[in-house]
């Protein structure tokens, strides 16, 4: 079964500082990633994806993340964070062949502090 | 991408009563799905929902407790049966294959927050 893991639960940052989350998942073939972000009272967003080709991919707002096939990872970037950034991030995976059913992380709160 | 809008919003429901939530999206899509998302939790699948057909559903969910329904390529419901407040959640529909998109990008409606007491 796949499955998907977030490495931190809670992430605190002070503006214009850097951000990575990582992002592991476990899957039996090609796969396809997304990171989709939650901003506090607003609905679920697709902030990047990954389905083939250049391993890394740049989103929305700055973001950029980098498919790592030997490591298994899809580790979301941003070289310097805003207060706006504040929100639950969310890494999902499915299967590349057919249609597979889209497994999501846990999430990672960012809490940005101006 | 598409627009998708679920009614209601939020509601506030007694023990042992039922719910139906709407999901309705501006175009044509192939695929539509709905999601729990149990506070401090991530998404949970709960079903696929086929037009013109049964919906699918994800281990640990039947659809005594979920019916679903599709009746065109536009318009889904949930109907959360025989509530209990262990249902309080947020339900979320998603939609993919959108028309002139090849890959299966699922976009997210506002949600639905549900408690029940």
């Amino acid at each position: 079964a796949q499955s998907v893991s977030q490495h931190n639960h809670h992430v605190i940052l002070s503006e214009a500082a850097s951000l990575e989350l990582g992002c592991n998942y476990s899957y039996g073939g090609t796969v396809n990633l997304f990171w989709y972000v939650q901003y506090p009272g607003q609905h679920l967003q697709l902030l990047l994806k990954y389905f083939s080709g250049d391993p890394l991919v740049k989103g929305i707002k700055g973001f950029e993340a980098e498919f790592i096939k030997s490591k298994f990872s899809f580790n979301l970037r941003k070289p310097s964070v805003q207060w706006s950034d504040t929100a639950e991030y969310f890494c999902a995976v499915n299967g590349n062949s057919g249609y597979s059913t889209l497994t999501f992380g846990k999430g990672t709160m960012l809490l940005v502090s101006p | 991408s598409a627009v998708i809008s679920q009614k209601p919003s939020r509601d506030i429901c007694q023990r042992g009563t039922s719910l139906t939530i709407q999901c309705q999206v501006d175009s044509q899509v192939t695929m539509m799905f709905w999601y729990r998302q149990q506070p401090g939790q991530s998404l949970t699948l709960i079903a696929t929902a086929n037009q013109g057909s049964e919906a699918t559903y994800e281990s640990g969910f039947v659809i005594d407790k979920f019916p679903i329904s599709r009746p065109n390529l536009t318009f889904s419901t949930l109907t959360v049966s025989n509530m209990s407040p262990e249902d309080s959640s947020i339900y979320l529909c998603s939609v993919a294959k959108l028309a002139g998109e090849p890959q299966e990008t699922q976009y997210f409606g506002p949600g639905t927050r549900l408690l029940v007491l």
